[in-house]
């Protein structure tokens, strides 16, 4: 069974720093892109970041230059560095595997939470 | 990149169909046929119904339907059910490379 389990999430300050990671299990990890999606309270999904199994990068325009993607095959895991966050980074965090060759996620993990905060 | 356009809410009663919309450009939905639809309840993570387009996910059952016409997606639900009350989400890849999601839509099963 695939599982993905997130965590670091927390509160942090504006301006401030937090390393996000996804935990993946079930599956032949590096064979797989993976993306991040988030979800402010009480509003829709965004698309985040993505990385493909070799390690290339995508991002939205809302967070370039501040959030960085990154993977570590060998402990199946995928990270999202949060740098000088803004109130407005509020969410929950999803990752989420992507279906090969169909540009489509599943399944999700459970979420994180970050909150940007003073 | 803007978000695909949704209806804020849609409602049906039991039995009854309903079909979602979710309107692009043609650098997003009109470009490929790689629009996905997620169900989400309430403090859930969101599921996979439909991918490109208009494929079922094993397990997904066949009264979710998919299509697409020129820049604008369809999600049907045929035969309501009560616990297809939840938020939808449709979701298009785009030509940079990069995915973007509809604002969402609120089922209502009367």
């Amino acid at each position: 069974e695939v599982q993905l389990l997130e965590s670091g999430g927390g509160l942090v300050q504006p301006g401030g720093s937090l390393r996000l990671s996804c935990a993946a299990s079930g599956f032949t990890f590096s064979d797989y892109a993976m993306s991040w999606v988030r979800q402010a309270p009480g509003k829709g999904l965004e698309w985040v970041s993505a990385i493909s199994g070799r390690g290339t990068t995508y991002y939205a325009d809302s967070v370039k230059g501040r959030l960085t993607i990154s993977r570590d095959n060998p402990k199946n895991t995928v990270y999202l560095q949060m740098n000088s966050l803004r109130a407005e980074d509020t969410a929950v965090y999803y990752c989420a595997k992507h279906i090969t060759g169909t540009k489509s996620f599943d399944p999700w993990g459970q979420g994180t939470l970050v909150t940007v905060s003073s | 990149q803007s978000a695909l356009t949704q209806p804020a809410s849609v409602s049906g009663s039991p039995g009854q169909s309903i079909t979602i919309s979710c309107t692009g450009t043609s650098s997003d939905v009109g470009s490929y046929n790689l629009v996905s639809w997620y169900q989400q309840y309430p403090g859930k993570a969101p599921k996979l119904m439909i991918y490109e387009g208009s494929k079922r996910p094993s397990g997904v059952s066949n009264r979710f339907s998919g299509s697409k016409s020129g820049n604008t997606a369809s999600l049907t639900i045929s035969g309501l059910q009560a616990e297809d009350e939840a938020d939808y989400y449709c979701c298009s890849y785009t030509s940079s490379s990069t995915w973007v999601f509809g604002g969402g839509t609120k089922l209502t099963v009367l």
